[in-house]
């Protein structure tokens, strides 16, 4: 099965830095890989995602990449700001069932003033 | 509406009671989930239910037994819970397939504590 793997675990950047979370995924079949944002106490939310024929996609401050041929895709933030502090996961589908997504570690991701 | 409901929003249970956790969509979805999630880590998926029928089942104790009584409602019942069940319990609903736009909206989760 899908093993997915996030780094880092911790990050803090002040506010307005860039910040980026990398994750390598091990099926090559997966295609489907989203972000999901989950603030404390708070349902995790889909914030961007990327499908297997695309390289890169863009939402206002939010990015993600994927690099199919050395399976790892990554999330880039450009100009934080406090509401950016969450943890956020990564995930990618399972390619044996079409509703089954492994979600990666998780990285807590907080901005200092 | 693009919501979906969970409830209780909490809930205390002795090792020996049976209580039931429900989860509601209006968005058509015909894919369910519950996800169980421990502080600081990942939600760990449960259970599927594809057009109503029980498609995956993570290798999940009996003592938690799912039910989806229709395409909008979906249950899960707990019995002779362990301590270690105690947890943030998510339910998601998406589109059948990883095909077209299916994001798995999540519900807040029941925060459930075993006495």
């Amino acid at each position: 099965g899908e093993n997915v793997e996030q780094h880092p675990s911790t990050l803090s950047v002040q506010e307005g830095d860039s910040a980026v979370i990398k994750c390598t995924y091990s099926d090559s079949a997966s295609n489907y890989f989203p972000w999901y944002k989950q603030e404390l106490g708070k349902r995790p939310q889909l914030i961007i995602d990327i499908r297997s024929n695309v390289g890169e996609k863009k939402d206002q401050r939010i990015a993600v990449t994927l690099n199919k041929t050395a399976k790892h895709f990554s999330l880039h933030i450009t100009e934080t700001q406090p509401e950016d502090s969450a943890v956020y996961f990564c995930a990618a589908s399972d390619a044996s069932s079409a509703s089954k997504i492994i979600f990666g570690s998780g990285t807590r991701l907080s901005i200092r003033p | 509406d693009t919501e979906v409901t969970q409830t209780p929003k909490h809930l205390v249970m002795g090792m020996t009671n049976k209580k039931s956790l429900k989860c509601e969509q209006h968005m058509g979805h015909r894919a369910m989930y519950w996800y169980k999630q421990k502080a600081k880590k990942p939600p760990e998926l449960m259970f599927v239910y594809s057009y109503e029928k029980l498609s995956i089942n993570e290798s999940v104790p009996s003592r938690f037994s799912p039910e989806c009584p229709n395409s909008s409602l979906l249950n899960l019942h707990l019995h002779a819970l362990q301590p270690e069940d105690s947890a943030l319990y998510l339910c998601a609903s998406s589109q059948v397939t990883l095909a077209v736009r299916n994001e798995q909206f999540f519900g807040p989760g029941t925060r459930l504590t075993v006495l």
